[in-house]
């Protein structure tokens, strides 16, 4: 079965500094992974995905994200925090062999960033 | 506004009513998703749509549950019976092609009272 882990409910950051939201996952086939961001009573909007390829992948805001198939990870990742980047974030995986094309959500990760 | 709708944007209602709720998706994708999210939780699949078929439906998604895609377009979720467990944000979404990442609407809030 698939999963996600999103270990941190919350993530501490100044403003100017780096930042790092965790996620692992579970699939038995290939992994497809996607990140979402999640601002207050507002649907979500998608930051970045790896499919295939480099496993540095960049997205949306200046967010990036690295695929790590040994340890089944897919950290977010922003090298100068804004104030604005505060809100839920979301990891999310589908197994690429799998027909189904159903997204696994992680439970969420709060980020705040204070300035 | 070329991104997917969602209509009502809230909604509430009696135990024991019936709602429905509209979802128009991107206009050239043919995956539509519902998902239900709860306070502090990620979304929850529900069912999904390729073209008119429903081709998934989560156990989650009892027989009060029911989704529609006519012609492959706009789809709709009722909830028949409502109970206070229905609470939650109710999430479409659309995709397009085996890669193609969902993109989602703002949400429907169903507080049954």
């Amino acid at each position: 079965a698939q999963s996600v882990a999103q270990p941190e409910d919350q993530v501490n950051v100044a403003e100017g500094n780096p930042l790092t939201v965790k996620c692992t996952y579970s699939v038995s086939g290939n992994p497809y992974l996607f990140w979402y961001v999640q601002y207050p009573n507002r649907g979500l909007q998608f930051l970045l995905k790896y499919i295939t390829g480099d496993n540095l992948v960049k997205g949306s805001y200046g967010f990036e994200a690295e695929f790590n198939k040994s340890q089944t990870s897919f950290h977010l990742k922003k090298p100068s925090a804004l104030v604005s980047d505060s809100a839920l974030y979301f990891c999310a995986v589908r197994d690429g062999v799998d027909s189904s094309y159903k997204l696994i959500f992680g439970s969420g990760t709060r980020l705040l960033v204070r300035p | 506004d070329t991104g997917v709708s969602q209509d009502p944007r809230h909604k509430i209602t009696k135990r024991g009513q019936n709602v429905t709720f509209r979802c128009d998706p991107i206009s050239e994708h043919n995956r539509l998703y519902w998902y239900r999210q709860t306070l502090g939780q990620g979304p929850e699949f529900l069912t999904y749509f390729q073209n008119e078929a429903q081709l998934e439906k989560s156990r989650l998604l009892s027989d009060r549950f029911s989704a529609e895609r006519p012609k492959g377009s706009f789809s709709t979720l009722e909830i028949q019976r409502t109970e206070q467990g229905d609470s939650a944000m109710y999430l479409c979404a659309s995709s397009l092609g085996n890669e193609g990442e969902a993109f989602f609407g703002q949400g429907t809030r169903l507080t049954v009272v």
